[in-house]
């Protein structure tokens, strides 16, 4: 157990549509990393939010975008879905740049 | 943009047996980190890396930071049942995290 939740565990959507996934960090962490994890791949670096801003983000389209709370928690927000969008997507939480802690991810198909 | 070769892609040995990984990058990372996934989970930090040369062990874990910084290896000794699962080699070339995946090493023990 890292601390590290995320939800949903499992969701369908159908191409076009728009999804929010959210993450709640572990206590006392101050940031938090996305990635996207393709069947049978390496984690893929999305973005990163420190203190409410984003500090970094991968090679993604801007229909991925997120938010980081007050409260350290975050949400990725991934409009007009596509069927290549189908993976599993991992938050990770940090002090500063700390050792990162992967939540258990939230696998998304798209239809 | 940079990445990681990781091999082998899987390896399947029988228990108590060593097992050998490694990771080769075109790009020179200033962290290797080496993590294990188990399905439905989030990957998991195993050994963290610093410094070109540097070797650190964790239990029957041991692992080393190349000298030109664009390798590393992860050796498992005495391998047992618990010790199933994806390996994947990381690295952090920017900072602040933003790490750059390896395709993974499945790694399956016949009892």
């Amino acid at each position: 157990e890292t601390g590290v939740t995320q939800s949903p565990t499992h969701l369908i959507k159908t191409r076009g549509q728009q999804v929010t996934l959210r993450c709640s960090s572990q206590s006392g962490h101050n940031t938090v990393s996305w990635y996207q994890q393709a069947l049978g791949q390496g984690p893929q670096f999305i973005f990163q939010y420190y203190r409410e801003e984003e500090n970094g983000r991968g090679n993604f389209p801007p229909r991925f975008s997120g938010l980081q709370f007050p409260n350290y928690s975050s949400e990725l927000n991934v409009n007009a879905l596509e069927l290549d969008d189908s993976a599993l997507y991992l938050c990770a939480s940090s002090w500063g740049t700390g050792e990162l802690f992967f939540g258990e991810g939230s696998r998304l198909t798209v239809l | 943009g940079q990445q990681l070769n990781q091999s082998p892609q899987s390896m399947f040995i029988q228990e108590g047996e060593d097992v050998s990984m490694n990771c080769t990058s075109s790009s020179i990372f200033n962290t290797w980190l080496w993590y294990k996934q188990d399905p439905g989970e989030g990957p998991v930090l195993l050994i963290a890396l610093y410094k070109a040369g540097e070797l650190t062990s964790n239990g029957r874990l041991t692992a080393q930071f190349g000298i030109t910084r664009k390798d590393s290896f992860l050796n498992i000794s005495a391998s047992i049942p618990s010790d199933v699962g994806i390996y994947f080699c990381a690295g952090d070339g920017e900072g602040a995290q933003k790490l750059v995946f390896g395709q993974g090493t499945r790694l399956t023990i016949n009892p």
